[in-house]
C-alpha cells in the first residue's frame, strides 16, 4: 500500500458546487497532516493545516479521520479560481520529512 | 518579503555537464528540503537537512548532492546530469519538520 495516496481525478465540478477530497495515509503514526495547493507547474503552497478537531477556513473545511487514516478537504460555493491540484502531505512521528501525496485535480466550470 | 529563492529557473544542459541550483531562505529556518516533481510521481523528496551542516537523503537521492555550509542557503548539485534528471525542482524551508514548508517557484532542467 502507498504511503498516501489521492484520488488523481480530475473533479470537474461547475461554479458553486461544494466538492471534497480525500486522502489516505497507511502510517498510523503520522503526526501532522497539511494540504497544499498546486497551480499548473507552479510551487505548492499551504492552503491549510490539518487538526485533529478539525478546522476551518472561510469555504474550506479539513478533517482528520484517524480511525479510517484518512484527511480530507471540503471546498463549499466553488469558484472558477479554485482550479488547481490540491497536494495532502503527511509527515509520520519519528520522520524527518514529508510524504506528499500525487494531487487531485478539480476543474471548476462556469 | 519572507521567501525561498531559486536559481536557475530555468536551464538547459547536456549530460555530464556538472550544474548547481542555489536555494535561499531570508527567514531564519532550521530545516530545508529539495524535490523532483515528474508526471505521474508526484513530489519525491531529494534530501533534507535538518540544521547547518546536517543533510540526510531522502527517497531519490542518486545522482545528487547538497551541502549546508550556511543556514539560509541549500544548494543542489548535479555532478554528471543525467536526461532521468530531467525534471521541475523545488526547494522548500520550514521552521523546523513539524511546521509546514514554504516553497521556492521551482527549477525547470532539461538534460539533453
Amino acid at each position: 500500500r502507498k504511503e498516501v495516496e489521492q484520488d488523481p481525478g480530475p473533479f470537474n465540478v461547475p461554479e458553486g458546487a461544494t466538492v471534497a477530497f480525500n486522502c489516505t495515509y497507511s502510517n498510523s503514526a503520522s503526526q501532522s497532516f497539511f494540504w497544499y495547493r498546486q497551480d499548473c507547474r507552479k510551487e505548492p503552497k499551504l492552503l491549510m493545516s490539518v487538526y485533529s478537531s478539525g478546522n476551518e477556513d472561510g469555504r474550506f473545511t479539513a478533517q482528520l479521520n484517524r480511525a479510517s487514516q484518512y484527511i480530507s478537504l471540503l471546498i463549499r460555493d466553488s469558484k472558477l479560481s479554485d482550479s488547481a491540484t490540491y497536494l495532502c502531505a503527511v509527515r509520520s512521528s519519528g520522520y524527518s520529512t514529508l510524504t506528499f501525496g500525487k494531487g487531485t485535480m478539480l476543474l471548476v466550470s462556469p | 518579503e519572507a521567501q525561498v529563492t531559486q536559481n536557475p529557473r530555468y536551464l538547459i544542459t547536456v549530460t555530464g555537464k556538472k550544474l548547481t541550483v542555489t536555494c535561499s531562505q531570508n527567514m531564519n529556518h532550521e530545516y530545508m528540503s529539495w524535490y523532483r516533481q515528474d508526471p505521474g510521481l508526484g513530489l519525491r523528496q531529494i534530501y533534507y537537512s535538518m540544521n547547518v551542516e546536517v543533510t540526510d537523503k531522502g527517497d531519490v537521492p542518486e545522482g545528487y548532492k547538497v551541502s549546508r555550509k550556511e543556514k539560509r542557503n541549500f544548494p543542489l548539485i548535479l555532478e554528471s546530469p543525467s536526461p532521468n534528471q530531467t525534471s521541475l525542482y523545488f526547494c522548500a524551508s520550514s521552521p523546523d519538520i513539524r511546521e509546514t514548508q514554504y516553497f521556492g517557484p521551482g527549477t525547470r532542467l532539461l538534460v539533453l
